[in-house]
């Protein structure tokens, strides 16, 4: 199980915010976070607990290990406001965390 | 262009069934395990199925286990999730999603699938 906090922001353009995912019981580093805008499909970020995606801006970065993870956006764009999931990979299955929604102050 | 594609969404009573299709393109569709993932209205992300690249093997979440089927047409660049006796629970968009390792690299945009009791 991944608990996300907080389970929303308000956050204003420029300012640095941190998400982060907890994990119930000690996990491998295969944690990936993706940003969901309204009615489109999630898009991932990161993957491997820190490895940024092909295309995605380096204002993104994320870290963690054992149970802990954090996702942090430095300098707040207004193409980030949108809901964020952690996601855990278990031999075969996807467990994703409940979601942090970042909203515009 | 790389590239995934649902359909076969829609309304349908519970206890009803439907088949829902994702269509690749663009890359090694046969070298991919696939993921179906949903998301209820106003709800978080919860997996549902994977196939093998080779559908040699077959996973599926507690949640529609025994009631969905998830296999594969690799001549046909096509993954399908079959979902029998549906439930007002499994009301949600559906999304498929190419498995890349640990995460998903790749999704479609997702089809509607609301069952009316």
């Amino acid at each position: 199980q991944l608990t996300q906090s907080p389970s929303s922001l308000s956050a204003s353009v420029g300012d640095r915010v941190t998400i982060t995912c907890r994990a119930s019981q000690g996990m491998s580093r295969y944690l990936a976070w993706y940003q969901q805008k309204p009615g489109q499909a999630p898009k991932v970020l990161i993957y491997s607990t820190s490895t940024l995606q092909t295309g995605v801006p380096s204002r993104f970065s994320a870290s963690g290990s054992g149970t802990y993870f954090t996702l942090t956006i430095n300098s707040l764009q207004p193409e980030d406001f949108a809901t964020y999931y952690c996601q855990q990979f278990n031999s075969y299955s996807l467990t994703f965390g409940g979601g942090t929604k970042v909203e515009i102050k | 262009q790389v590239q995934l594609v649902e359909s076969g969404g829609g309304v349908v009573q519970s206890g009803g069934s439907l088949r829902l299709s994702c269509a690749a393109s663009g890359f090694n569709f046969n070298t991919y395990g696939m993921h179906w993932v949903r998301q209820a209205p106003g709800k978080g992300l919860e997996w549902v199925a994977l196939i093998w690249y080779d559908a040699s093997d077959k996973y599926y979440a507690d949640a529609v286990k025994g009631r969905f089927t998830i296999s594969r047409d690799n001549s046909k660049n096509t993954v399908y999730l079959e979902m029998n006796n549906l439930r007002a629970e499994d009301t949600a968009i559906y999304y498929c999603g190419r498995r890349e390792r640990s995460h998903v690299d790749l999704w479609g945009q997702g089809v509607l699938v609301s069952v009316s009791s």
